[in-house]
């Protein structure tokens, strides 16, 4: 069964530099979750989106916007990076995620691991 | 906020010991539970889920039951292998899921 996918696998940049990750859902799944694993730790909720409009947003830094395409991929846009910024980050997608409905299972891509040096 | 409260770890087990990792919860209304697994340089594998009260999640010989009384969704397994050998994440939510900090399982031969 086709999961999500996550581009690049690995990404190493510099401080203050930008980056732009890449999320494509489950075919069929309008919704996209965006996490944050740092190292040993638990994975924070960005940010998500249904049917290309933000539906709830959670610990996303100013310097981080996101968007949902046409198609329903999604894209995590990263400006000024910090080393703070290293971690694993988390696509998940589902099928008809509007906040509250409570009941869609998320599938999480392999994630996308930022090194910021 | 919602927040979730799991065992911390490292818990070391010997292959077919009978495994509990606890899980509470505190929440605003009736969110979806989940159990989440990571092993080592993967992404996060549902391993169970359950909707609402009572009701029972289950897969692959564990178990985990929506208590509401207690908010409580603890993970049980009869008999862990080692394979079964990850982090285990409880997690809830509506929309953006609140996870714990996992709890690093470690099953010995």
């Amino acid at each position: 069964a086709a999961g999500v996918i996550q581009s690049p696998r690995h990404l190493i940049k510099e401080k203050r530099e930008t980056a732009t990750l890449k999320c494509y859902p489950i075919p069929r799944h309008d919704t996209v979750y965006w996490y944050q694993q740092g190292p040993g730790q638990d994975p924070q909720f960005l940010i998500s989106f249904y049917e290309k409009m933000q539906s709830d947003k959670g610990s996303i830094p100013d310097r981080f916007s996101a968007q949902q395409f046409s198609d329903y991929h999604s894209e995590l846009n990263m400006s000024s990076l910090e080393l703070g910024d290293s971690a694993l980050y988390f696509c998940a997608s589902s099928l008809g995620g509007l906040a509250g409905w409570g009941t869609d299972t998320q599938y999480f891509g392999p994630g996308t691991r930022l090194t910021v040096l | 906020g919602d927040s979730v409260t799991q065992m911390e770890g490292p818990v070391t087990l010997s292959e077919e010991a009978f495994l509990t990792i606890n899980c509470t919860y505190t929440a605003t209304g009736y969110p979806s539970l989940f159990w989440y697994v990571q092993y080592p340089g993967e992404g996060l594998q549902l391993l169970l889920k359950a909707t609402k009260a009572d009701d029972k999640g289950s897969n692959k010989g564990f178990e985990a039951t929506y208590r509401k009384e207690t908010t409580s969704f603890h993970l049980e397994k009869g008999s862990v292998q080692v394979s079964d050998s990850a982090v285990y994440f409880c997690a809830l939510g509506a929309d953006g899921l609140t996870f714990g900090k996992g709890t690093h399982l470690i099953i010995q031969p």
